[in-house]
This record gives C-alpha cells, structure tokens and sequence, in this order.
C-alpha cells in the first residue's frame, strides 16, 4: 500500500470513446503528477500540480485532459485516442515545500490499451 | 534534454552476488534519485543523494554521485530473489522546478535463486 490509489487497472478502449483514470493519495501531500510508461523508452512527465494549479503540462496532446479538483484527486480525461496511446499511466504524489526533492510515491498505473 | 541513462540496460545473478547499476545525465542537478519498479506495480522510491554528497547508505543499498563525471551508480550487496526488479534513476534541473522529476530508462535486474 503506497497511499496512492489509481482506478481502473486496466482500461480497454476504442478510439472514439470517453474514458477517465482516477487518482487518490491519502498522504496529505500537496503536489500530483501524470506520467506515461512505454516499452523500451523513459517514463515521461505529462503533467504536474502543485496545490491544485497547474504548473507542468509536457506538450501533452489535447486529447489527454487533466483535472485537479482538490490536492488529493486527480483525474486524467481521455478523448479520440491512438494507439500508440497505449500505456502504463502512472499517477504519483510529493511534498512540495522549503525541503527540495520530497520522494513521489506512486500508484500502480492503469494500462491502458487503445483499440 | 536532460535524461538519465542506465547501464546495463539488464543484468542477471545469483542470489548472494552484488548488483551495482549506473546512471548518467547530461546537466547539472540538486538531486539524484533511485526508484525500483516491479513487475506490474508502480515506482518505489530507494533513496535520495544531493548534489553536494558523494556516497549515501540504506541498508544494502549504496549510492554514490560523481557530479564532475555527471554519474551515479547504485549497488545493492548481498541480492535476493526479491530484488528482482527494473531500477531508475531521476534526476532534476538545477535552477529549474525541484520536483520535476527525469527518469532514465531502467536496468532490469533479475537475481537468479
């Protein structure tokens, strides 16, 4: 148990559907992060909150939407995928403050398969 | 860009040898630090090094960071079965946001029973 939670595991879905991952920490911290996990390449940043603002969004496509409603939910707003979408999609969380570098603790991803 | 590259990109051996993996990154940092991934799970974090140490400990665990060379190397002694894992480094910017994390692309351990 790392106190994050990402909802679904897995997630099948067609180009043309509307599907959205979820993400819990119950940490208490301040800062989330979207990252996308391929075969054979590094994990890439696509998004970061800190204290529900958007502050990192990495030339991510429109068709990956964030949202942060509060600091201890994430939602990442799928539309019109492709298939090299598909991915592990990982969600973390850190203390952001006067300390630099907190560890991010991460969930255990959603895979995600775009038919 | 900044990226963090391990080496070996794998590595296998039996329980009771010692594993060390090594990083390398191409700008200056604040931090460095070492996550392991099992199978299907996500990234847990090991340990954390500062630009301005050289060798850190935790339990079998021994990190250290040449920053002159832009590399770091992560030895874990006396592996067990349960150590088989894939192994990141991430590191930040200097000067840029702290907790804007680059991971490189891993080594695969497998230890051997």
């Amino acid at each position: 148990e790392t106190g994050v939670t990402q909802t679904p595991r897995h997630l099948v879905m067609g180009m043309t559907n509307k599907k959205s991952l979820k993400c819990e920490q119950h940490l208490g911290h301040n800062a989330m992060y979207w990252y996308k996990q391929s075969a054979k390449k590094p994990l890439e940043l696509m998004f970061v909150y800190n204290f529900k603002e958007q502050t990192e969004n990495n030339s991510v496509p429109s068709r990956f939407s964030p949202e942060c409603p509060n600091s201890s939910h994430l939602f990442l707003h799928l539309h019109t995928l492709q298939p090299e979408d598909s991915a592990l999609y990982l969600c973390a969380s850190s203390q952001v403050g006067e300390v630099s570098n907190q560890p991010q603790h991460f969930g255990d991803g959603t895979r995600l398969s775009i038919l | 860009s900044q990226q963090g590259e391990e080496d070996p990109q794998a590595l296998s051996i039996q329980e009771g040898e010692n594993a060390t993996m090594n990083c390398s990154y191409k700008t200056s940092i604040n931090n460095l630090q070492w996550y392991r991934q099992n199978s299907g799970r996500g990234l847990v974090h090991l340990i954390l090094i500062r630009s301005n140490e050289r060798e850190k400990h935790s339990g079998r665990l021994r990190v250290t960071l040449d920053t002159s060379k832009k590399s770091s190397s992560l030895l874990i002694t006396a592996s067990r079965a349960a150590d088989t894992a894939s192994y990141f480094c991430a590191t930040d910017a200097k000067g840029g946001a702290t907790n804007k994390l680059i991971f490189g692309t891993g080594t695969l351990l497998a230890v051997q029973p």
